[in-house]
């Protein structure tokens, strides 16, 4: 199986600010990257697929690049509602895998 | 737009078969353009891919080699629905349980972009 392993697992940071959430995959995944915020008690939402395009509704302040094994979510002036869990997954091949999230908490 | 509700027990005793069902309003489960995956979230595993299944001129399954011998993901055409079966469950099948649609053609291929509301399974005599 494909190991996705993000990193920082959290951070604290304030309204405002610009955020990076780095994911890398352990093997090439070319561009088959996805990315999803979760909030307790909720589903994943798709944020960014296919590394870097924006899903219907999600707002320009999220970004992604990257490409191969080494992939990153940037959140541009943080609102408070990005206060949330993110998760990198790869759809390069099955079984889809996950990382092991990443906390985003206000300072 | 497409939403997904979940139905089943939250609770199952072990060695018994955990049963969900993920009913489909706004596409079709024979949708060639999309497969219908189960997914589970626990804090000891994280999210965990389970398997999916889909249709391309026949039907198709994928599992996660973890459950693969315990696991079927059943299509109803009539119903619009799929739905899980997880044979002998142990303790360390307790998670939240998900559906969700991932597109599996042209532009938003791998992305999965509607889920369940999720379902607590708790395995426990």
């Amino acid at each position: 199986d494909i190991q996705m392993t993000q990193s920082p697992s959290s951070l604290s940071a304030s309204v405002g600010d610009r955020v990076t959430i780095s994911c890398r995959a352990s093997q090439n995944i070319t561009r088959y990257l996805n990315w999803f915020q979760q909030k307790p008690g909720k589903a994943p939402n798709l944020l960014i697929y296919a590394t870097s395009s924006l899903q219907g509704g999600v707002p320009s302040r999220f970004s992604g690049s990257g490409s191969g094994t080494d992939f990153t979510l940037t959140l541009s002036n943080l609102q408070p509602e990005d206060f949330a869990t993110y998760y990198c997954q790869q759809c390069y091949t099955t079984p889809r895998t996950f990382g092991r999230g990443t906390k985003v908490e206000i300072k | 737009q497409v939403q997904l509700q979940q139905s089943g027990p939250g609770l199952v005793k072990p060695s018994q078969t955990l049963s969900l069902t993920c009913a489909i309003s706004g596409d079709s489960v024979s949708n060639d353009s999309a497969a219908w995956s189960w997914i589970r979230q626990s804090p000891s595993r994280g999210l965990e891919w389970l398997g999916r299944t889909y249709y391309r001129s026949k039907w198709y399954s994928d599992y996660a080699v973890s459950v693969k011998s315990r696991m079927t993901i059943n299509p109803d055409t009539s119903k619009r629905q799929f739905s899980l079966q997880l044979n002998s469950v142990t303790p360390e099948d307790t998670a939240v349980y998900y559906c969700a649609r991932e597109g599996i053609r042209g532009y938003s291929y791998g992305a999965i972009d509607y889920w369940g509301q999720g379902t607590l399974v708790t395995v426990s005599s």
